[in-house]
């Protein structure tokens, strides 16, 4: 069954470090998301990404953040410089349709960043 | 009004039990609901979705109340197996979804 694959699954960095989370989402889906979780709380959206450029993007996506489809396969989140409170879960997820349309989800294990 | 509200739970059930759950929500304006579900520590799973007036899976339905905007989901002959978090989903403004904070079902043997 394909899936949607994310590295690492556990990162530890210094607050002001960047850090790169990367996913392989399902090769044949059209729409990319990021979401996080921090520990105990609710499922938060971060942003989509369809055809090479941000579809939307939520009021925690600030300037820090950023998203990149380096090429055909890779789609990753970069977090220029840390703080404590982006210690979190974060998952990649992909659908075939827009989430809205068809609401199908596919996430990835989650990449767990811990912020020291 | 919250955009999802749902109970936290826990809720605790005897294996072979009937359980439902209610989830609100504030965009009235929103067309299609799903049920995720959560493993501890795991990633969400779709559920079920919920388009119109309900839908029915085996041991799982689910059902929209426009009037009162809410959605139900009702597991009969709970397995142990069911235990989890079950979130809620609806769509905002857009193709943003919004997650409950979900309801914690443990089923007990």
């Amino acid at each position: 069954e394909p899936e949607v694959t994310q590295t690492p699954s556990h990162q530890v960095t210094q607050m002001g470090q960047e850090v790169i989370l990367r996913c392989v989402p399902i090769s044949n889906h059209l729409y990319f998301y990021w979401y996080r979780q921090i520990l105990g709380q609710k499922v938060e959206f971060l942003v989509s990404f369809y055809n090479n450029e941000i579809s939307e993007k939520s009021e925690i996506f600030d300037d820090q953040f950023s998203v990149e489809r380096p090429d055909g396969s890779n789609f990753t989140l970069k977090i220029r410089s840390t703080k404590l409170e982006d210690s979190a879960m974060y998952f990649c997820a992909s659908s075939a349709l827009g989430q809205g349309v068809a609401g199908e989800l596919f996430f990835g294990e989650g990449s767990r960043l811990t912020v020291l | 009004r919250k955009e999802v509200e749902q109970d936290p739970g826990p809720f605790n059930v005897p294996e072979g039990a009937t359980v439902a759950f209610n989830c609100t929500y504030s965009n009235s304006a929103s067309q299609s609901f799903f049920w995720y579900r959560q493993d501890c520590r795991k990633e969400p799973k779709l559920l079920m979705s919920v388009y119109s007036s309900g839908n029915e899976d085996g041991r799982f339905t689910a059902q929209l109340n426009r009037a009162s905007q809410y959605i139900s989901l009702l597991i009969r002959d709970s397995k142990l197996s069911d235990s989890a978090t079950y979130l809620c989903v609806a769509p905002r403004a857009g193709n943003m979804l919004t997650f409950g904070g979900g309801t914690r079902l443990m089923v007990k043997p």
